[in-house]
């Protein structure tokens, strides 16, 4: 059973940072690309980061510069350092695993229960 | 970025009924495009994936198409565990973007 279990949300004040980190199982996790989505209260969904099989990384303008993302295969484990952390950075932050092109075009067919960021003074 | 526009933003629907939802890409994704529902509180769960594939586990009362840049999801008869807020995501190109949702509620 594939399982995503994310962890290292909080409260945090605007311009501090914050470290998530997302633990996998079930599943061979060198082998896939995985991406952090995260949600604002009320909002819709938006991915902001993503680190391939390889670790080739890609990151959304609105947190470029700010959030390095990165992924540990001997740990299983997918990490996102989050600086000069923002109000608007406030969301539940999801771990997703990308399922292959063949098997799954991509899609996004796994996903952790989130972990909550607040940003606020 | 690929802009993903979902249409309507909410609607309300009956058990039993047929609902329709759309979304429109802003340029070509082939058919790399994703369907997904999610609860109050809950994580978003694949429905469909590459337009029209039902996910393992999916009822068959879901199921998706294609034309062009346009992309339906279809339930073909609401059950109450269908309430909830649907969204679609392209998967041609990095960012990977969604549509803005679309709740379905209770008449």
């Amino acid at each position: 059973e594939v399982q995503l279990v994310e962890s290292g949300g909080g409260l945090v004040k605007p311009g501090g940072s914050l470290g998530l980190s997302c633990v996998a199982s079930g599943f061979t996790f060198s082998n896939y690309n995985m991406n952090w989505c995260r949600q604002a209260p009320g909002k819709g969904l938006e991915c902001v980061s993503f680190i391939s099989s390889l670790s080739y990384t890609y990151y959304a303008d609105s947190v470029k510069g700010r959030f390095t993302i990165s992924r540990d295969s001997a740990k299983n484990s997918l990490y996102l350092q989050m600086n000069s952390l923002r109000a608007e950075d406030t969301a539940v932050y999801y771990c997703a695993k990308e399922g292959s092109k063949e098997g799954s075009g991509w899609s996004l067919d796994f996903w952790g229960q989130g972990t909550l960021v607040t940003v606020s003074s | 970025d690929i802009q993903m526009t979902q249409s309507p933003s909410s609607l309300s629907a009956s058990v039993g009924d047929r609902v329709t939802i759309s979304c429109r890409a802003s340029q070509t994704i082939s058919s790399y495009l994703n369907w997904y529902q999610q609860k109050p509180g809950k994580a978003p769960r694949l429905l469909i994936y590459a337009a029209s594939n039902l996910q393992s586990g999916v009822p068959s009362r879901f199921s998706g198409s294609a034309s062009g840049t346009d992309f339906t999801l279809t339930i073909s008869s609401l059950q109450p565990e269908d309430f909830a807020t649907y969204y679609c995501q392209q998967s041609y190109s990095l960012p990977r973007t969604f549509g803005q949702g679309t709740k379905v509620e209770f008449k």
